[in-house]
């Protein structure tokens, strides 16, 4: 069974650091692209970027480049979306999901890790 | 940049009632074009990829439409479990992808 599990809710103060997770498994990790999503609090869905574990061919989306860092071990499966000085307005829940090589979609999504950041 | 518009952002319905729900595209984005369901508090879920391509496990009340710029999701008769958010999804090359703003469905 494919699964994809992320890390748990966060709380941070503005000018923090963070790093979240996304754990595959049920498939081979290195062959399938994760992407990440963002949901700001009552609003819809943003593509942020994705990454092939494989080799770590990673894109941005114009909006969120500069602002996060994607990255993945594939040796334990994992990939990770991490910010380096956290605002207010990254409060959201964020989303990792698979997309097949080659797909136009996300075939299986993450249960949403909520990162909450407040003074 | 593609932007995907979807109509129309309420729609109330009745269990049993047929829904139709519309997404359109700035551009042609052929058929590269997916529907995802996302109930409150839940992750969203594909139900559609590649306008009509029903995904494993969606019920064949579900279907999708179009080429193009102009798709439609079509829940034949709704069911207590789909009153939820519709997203519509494209991808177009390395610009990346883009979600639409949504249609809620919602109990009459």
């Amino acid at each position: 069974e494919v699964q994809l599990v992320q890390s748990g809710a966060e709380v941070k103060k503005p000018g923090e650091s963070l790093k979240i997770s996304c754990k595959g498994s049920g498939y081979s990790f290195t062959s399938y692209w994760i992407g990440w999503v963002r949901q700001m609090p009552g609003k819809g869905l943003e593509w942020m970027g994705i990454i092939y574990p494989g080799d770590s061919d990673t894109r941005y989306s114009p909006s969120f480049q500069g602002q996060v860092t994607i990255s993945a071990d594939k040796s334990i499966s994992t990939a990770y979306l991490q910010w380096s000085s956290l605002k207010a307005s990254d409060t959201a829940m964020y989303y990792c999901a698979r997309r097949i090589v080659g797909a136009h979609y996300f075939d299986y999504w993450g249960q949403g890790t909520l990162v909450t950041v407040s003074s | 940049e593609i932007v995907l518009t979807q109509s129309p952002a309420t729609l109330s319905l009745s269990p049993g009632e047929r829904a139709t729900l519309s997404c359109r595209a700035s551009q042609s984005v052929s058929s590269y074009l997916a529907w995802y369901q996302q109930k409150p508090g839940q992750a969203p879920r594909l139900l559609i990829y590649d306008a009509s391509n029903r995904a494993t496990g969606i019920p064949a009340r579900f279907s999708g439409s179009g080429s193009g710029t102009d798709f439609t999701l079509t829940i034949s008769s709704l069911e207590p479990e789909d009153f939820a958010v519709y997203y519509c999804q494209q991808r177009s090359n390395w610009r990346g992808f883009t979600f639409g703003p949504g249609t809620k469905v919602d109990i009459k």
